[in-house]
């Protein structure tokens, strides 16, 4: 059962404009995290958000926690080719030991 | 370098074979998780060590056994492989037991069942 559903799954979009990454449950998550992973290699951590309505900034990405902490997103300002990668938003409950559960991921791509 | 390391990079083998695959944590942590990745499933939880015990447990088939060893390396065997079990596996690591602590993820195991 996909807990976590993830939109757009593909962007391709210009250098210089502005995105936004949706990831939404119907399930509360104690922490909602996001990764961005490439090819041949691991997903890393970029944020961590714990509180509902919680936002977070990270240079040009900013990340959100719904009030419900059901769901969230990520929003890029001004995305450069470096940001190209896939986001994976990930959702874990303390009552669950470290288990993390993955969204599908969106598939960016930014062209110059 | 996330500081996790796994061991093979790529594994090829026939269905009805047994593997194992290796992790070694960063330093200093003492949780190790295990998760597969295919194109039609994404990212799924398979198991969580810390240290030494089991933590947590996802949809992980019979098949499939893990452990983490006293000097907190850990180990994945796949058996009776099927062609289905064909995906990438990440093994991760963290300070912590819970969600509080950062996950490392390393670069991958990746198995082709023939």
């Amino acid at each position: 059962t996909q807990l976590l559903e993830q939109s757009p799954q593909f962007l391709s979009i210009q250098e210089g404009e502005n995105l936004t990454v949706y990831c939404n449950s119907s399930s509360v998550f104690s922490s909602l995290q996001w990764y961005r992973q490439e090819p041949g290699e691991g997903p890393v951590l970029l944020v961590t958000v714990v509180t509902g309505g919680e936002v977070k900034k990270l240079k040009r990405l900013t990340f959100q926690f719904g009030d419900a902490r059901k769901d969230s997103s990520l929003h890029i300002t001004a995305a450069q080719t470096g940001d190209t990668g896939l986001y994976l938003c990930a959702g874990g409950r303390y009552n669950q030991g470290g288990k993390l559960i993955f969204g599908q991921g969106t598939e960016l791509s930014v062209k110059p | 370098d996330s500081g996790v390391t796994q061991t093979p990079k790529h594994l090829i083998t026939a269905t009805g074979q047994r593997v194992t695959l290796r992790c070694s944590p960063r330093s200093g942590d003492l949780s190790v998780y295990w998760y597969q990745q295919s194109l039609d499933q994404g990212l799924q939880f398979l198991i969580q060590y810390y240290n030494g015990e089991e933590r947590a447990k996802g949809n992980i088939l019979e098949r499939f056994s893990a452990q983490q060893f006293p000097d907190l390396h850990s180990e994945l065997n796949l058996s009776s492989l099927e062609l289905g079990d064909s995906a990438l596996y990440f093994c991760a690591s963290s300070i912590g037991r819970a969600l509080d602590s950062p996950l490392h993820f390393g670069n991958g195991t990746r198995l082709t069942v023939t």
